[in-house]
């Protein structure tokens, strides 16, 4: 069985960049959903996607947006970078249609900005 | 606004003893509750979790409380192994899609 693998690892950019981070789900999951953790902090929610739609939005900004593919990865991109947005960004996906309990992180992406 | 809170940023525990860990939340509407374990350069490992319609959850060496009226829930970890040391989250949710996580306490287990 194949965990959640997310691309890149690390990543800089420099502020007003966009980026594009990718997530691979666990097999037989079709929920994805993604988080931020800033250095000493816990995840915080963004968003989650479930067959393709976004099933809920946590309070981030509208220059986060995401995808989610028929095979059920998923992708995060942020505009307009800011300095803030260096984070470690979490992909998390689960089995059940939207339930989120258990979900399953993958190891991240270090997104730093400069 | 914080709705999880873990007020112990870290734990020191010598091998073979218990490891209590706290965690506090301010949401009464939160109705499943979770712990997660994350060592360096990983991502978060589901641990165990609790339903509001339950006080207690064991899975093996770990053990999980729920005081619903105190909006307080523990993790024991007995006995503490090596193995153990890593960062602790505590999460809840209160619907179907979103997890709200403490900011975790690391914990060390003194050989």
């Amino acid at each position: 069985e194949t965990g959640v693998t997310q691309s890149p690892t690390h990543l800089i950019k420099t502020r007003g960049q966009q980026v594009t981070l990718r997530c691979s789900s666990q097999s037989g999951h079709n929920t994805v959903s993604w988080y931020q953790q800033a250095l000493g902090q816990g995840p915080q929610f963004i968003f989650q996607y479930y067959r393709e739609e976004e099933n809920g939005r946590g309070n981030f900004p509208p220059r986060f947006s995401g995808l989610q593919f028929p095979n059920y990865s998923s992708e995060l991109n942020v505009n307009a970078l800011e300095l803030d947005d260096s984070a470690l960004y979490l992909c998390a996906s689960s089995a059940t249609g939207g339930r989120t309990y258990e979900q399953y992180f993958g190891p991240g992406t270090r997104l730093t900005v400069t | 606004d914080q709705q999880v809170k873990q007020n112990s940023p870290s734990l020191s525990v010598q091998e073979g003893r218990i490891s209590i860990l706290n965690c506090d939340y301010t949401n009464s509407m939160f109705d499943y509750f979770l712990w997660y374990k994350k060592y360096p350069a990983e991502g978060p490992t589901f641990l165990i979790s609790i339903s509001s319609i339950k006080d207690k959850n064991e899975d093996g060496r770990f053990t999980v409380f729920l005081n619903k009226s105190a909006k307080h829930l523990s993790l024991h970890i007995v006995p503490s192994q090596p193995g153990d040391s890593a960062v602790y989250f505590c999460a809840a949710s209160e619907d179907d899609y979103k997890l709200s996580f403490g900011a975790g306490t690391t914990v060390t287990v003194r050989a």
